[in-house]
């Protein structure tokens, strides 16, 4: 299966905003609509924090928000905490009813 | 809330089926959505292995699928996972989660299993 693209790391300053890229390369992906977000802090299961490309499962903080432009998907992080230190994947359903994730992103906060 | 918790061997002998469970609590898994498998190579990223239904409609990681059976057991309330002729690239944290909780997505997860495979 195609992956999807994902910058290794991405950093930035407590308070500030970070985004977090996701490029599809494939047509797997259809519209590309069906893209999900984990947070992933080590040792730790991953998290769903977003679904269906913007939409937030409940108890899950409105700092995190989600977008898509063409074939790229983003995950914004504003306000950043220290807590937000963690891997981020994306994820997307495909045309052939299956899952691939991104390639994963390290997120680090100064 | 829902819960999910593998079991199975921590250690698989090379060409042998790595087989693990996952019991699921707080939900009955005939009531709905999918059940699937993710795994995670120590240091690596997450691949999606696959996912079934109650029913035993099942979806596969096209690079797995001559390897995988995902099955489910109702009376139980698990599903198990197969993974036939085990090399040590199948080495890796194993999670399973429900999947479709919210549209297409993973939103309930195990905590995770390392299966290691090794002579």
């Amino acid at each position: 299966q195609s992956a999807l693209t994902q910058p290794a790391s991405v950093s930035g300053s407590p308070g500030q905003s970070i985004t977090i890229s996701c490029t599809a390369y494939s047509s797997d992906f259809g519209d590309y609509n069906y893209v999900s977000w984990y947070q992933q802090h080590p040792d730790k299961a991953p998290k769903l924090i977003i679904y269906d490309v913007a939409q937030r499962p409940s108890g899950v903080s409105n700092r995190f928000s989600g977008s898509k432009s063409g074939n790229t998907a983003s995950l914004t992080i504003s306000g950043l905490q220290s807590d937000d230190e963690a891997d981020y994947y994306c994820n997307s359903y495909t045309t052939r009813s299956t899952y691939v994730f991104g390639t994963g992103t390290k997120v680090s906060v100064l | 809330q829902v819960q999910l918790q593998e079991s199975g061997p921590g250690l698989v002998r090379p060409s042998e089926t790595l087989s693990l469970t996952c019991t699921v609590s707080g939900y009955s898994i005939s009531g709905g959505f999918y059940w699937g498998w993710i795994r995670q190579p120590p240091g690596k990223g997450l691949e999606w292995i696959g996912s079934a239904y109650h029913t035993g409609t099942t979806y596969y990681n096209p690079s797995l699928k001559s390897r995988v059976t995902i099955s489910a057991d109702t009376s139980k309330n698990q599903f198990s996972l197969k993974l036939d002729s085990a090399t040590a690239a199948d080495t890796a944290i194993y999670y399973c989660a429900r999947d479709r909780g919210y549209s297409y997505s993973l939103n309930f997860w195990s905590q995770g299993t390392l299966v290691t495979v090794s002579s």
